[in-house]
């Protein structure tokens, strides 16, 4: 099976902190994606990445950046950690053709 | 970009009876429609996928079908069991060369022992 794998579970970071996020796939995929989930509010992708080193932006970018400088590897980072960016954080990948496989989520609690 | 929109979106049967799902897409371009489900605590999970070619798709208890015209495709889950509870979410989109998905809000399903 593909795993898609994030490094934390649960974090609790301070406002004004760099976080980084970290998102491992074991199958290859090409395509790589970070979304962001609020009640209410559904999944929201914040940045994809269709190759090394190749980024682009989704719905809501501001506030974050991303890093792929290997295949299996897409880190999504937080350059000042705000409240506002307390949530849930999916990293999902794909091979073309085929559906999202997602990991198991990072709950980030920024106080 | 693609409007995606679920109903209901939270829904409550009786252990046993079935449900549905339905989602509606603005991209008469897509070609792709999966249906995730996303259980406490985990990410979502791909439960059954159907493309444009096909009107109708079932693997045991769920199925989906696919109404292209309209714009609309649904999840169908027989026999529902508890362990059946989740969140579920459809995410049209166009297959190779645009992987985005946008996903719609969720349809909380809770299933009454």
């Amino acid at each position: 099976d593909v795993k898609v794998t994030q490094s934390s579970r649960y974090l609790v970071k301070r406002t004004g902190e760099k976080v980084f996020l970290e998102c491992v796939q074991d199958m290859d995929h090409e395509n790589m994606f970070w979304y962001r989930q609020d009640p209410g509010l559904g999944l929201r992708l914040i940045y994809f990445s269709y190759d090394v080193k190749m980024k682009e932006k989704g719905d809501i970018p501001e506030g974050y950046s991303v890093s792929r400088e290997k295949k299996e590897r897409f880190s999504l980072i937080l350059e000042s950690a705000s409240t506002n960016q307390t949530s849930m954080y999916l990293c999902a990948s794909t091979s073309d053709g085929n559906g999202y496989t997602f990991g198991s989520g990072t709950r980030l609690t920024v106080v | 970009g693609e409007n995606v929109e679920q109903h209901p979106s939270t829904l409550s049967v009786q252990e046993g009876d079935s449900a549905v799902i339905k989602c509606t897409y603005s991209d008469s371009a897509s070609n792709y429609f999966p249906w995730y489900k996303q259980e406490l605590g985990k990410g979502p999970q791909l439960i059954i996928d159907i493309r444009s070619n096909v009107g109708e798709k079932k693997d045991q208890r769920i199925a989906v079908t696919l109404n292209k015209t309209a714009k609309h495709f649904s999840l169908h889950i027989t026999e529902t069991q508890p362990e059946d509870s989740a969140v579920y979410f459809c995410a049209p989109f166009i297959d190779f060369g645009n992987e985005k998905l946008t996903f719609g809000t969720g349809t909380r399903l809770t299933i009454i022992p």
